[in-house]
């Protein structure tokens, strides 16, 4: 069974400071998407990341894919309070099989922005 | 664009009770599933399908059936509910089923079983 641990849990910070979400696994992901999800609302697709030690920016956020495809990280600049949320990375596909679409989730970072 | 449809919104159940959570899409998409998510763990799969007529199971499928007698449409149905299936239910869609593509979500449905 594939895991992912997603650090913190929770993150309570104030607006305009920076932040850091991590994801970990002992397994090898041919792709870790990040997902964001709002109250009542199904998870949102942010990015993937496909290529160990890849780099991706949407505006403020940072998506980073480790070297060995085991883990990534979320970076958001200047936190804004637009930015609160449940924070979800998902790792799709296996080493020598088919996945089928299937994503292994992390448990999850709620971010509060406070104004 | 209506996407990825469930309902309902919000189910109370007595334990013992059975239910269809519907759940249908409006994209041609193959690939669908299921997922639950309860509160620090995260999604977990419990069925998926690979288009019409073809199911299998996810990692947490006891107490679940599904059927895909459409493209369109999967319904979740639990038989005899319990209390540890109280959780937030949703359905996602996806066009190939690559390792790379993105899922659509529904909205969920919060299924209270006591």
């Amino acid at each position: 069974t594939q895991l992912l641990e997603q650090s913190p849990q929770f993150l309570s910070i104030q607006e305009g400071e920076n932040l850091t979400v991590y994801c970990n696994s002992s397994s090898v992901f041919s792709s870790l998407q990040w997902y964001r999800q709002e109250p009542g609302e199904g998870p949102v697709l942010l990015v993937t990341v496909v290529t160990g030690g890849e780099v991706k920016k949407l505006k403020r956020l940072t998506f980073q894919f480790g070297d060995a495809r085991k883990d990534s990280s979320l970076h958001i600049t200047a936190a804004q309070p637009g930015d609160t949320g449940l924070y979800l990375c998902a790792g799709g596909g296996y080493a020598g099989g088919t996945s089928y679409g299937k994503l292994t989730f992390g448990q999850g970072t709620i971010l509060t922005v406070h104004p | 664009n209506a996407g990825v449809t469930q309902t309902p919104k919000f189910r109370i159940l007595k334990i013992g009770q059975s239910m269809t959570l519907q759940c249908t899409q409006d994209m041609n998409h193959n690939y669908m599933y299921w997922y639950r998510q309860d509160p620090g763990m995260g999604l977990k799969l419990i069925y998926y399908s690979v288009g019409a007529g073809i199911t299998d199971k996810g990692e947490v499928p006891n107490g679940y059936n599904v059927s895909r007698s459409t493209t369109e449409d999967f319904p979740l149905r639990l038989e005899l509910a319990a209390p540890s299936q109280t959780s937030v239910y949703f359905c996602a869609s996806t066009n190939r089923g690559a390792f790379n593509e993105k899922l659509f979500f529904g909205s969920g449905t919060q299924l209270s079983v006591l």
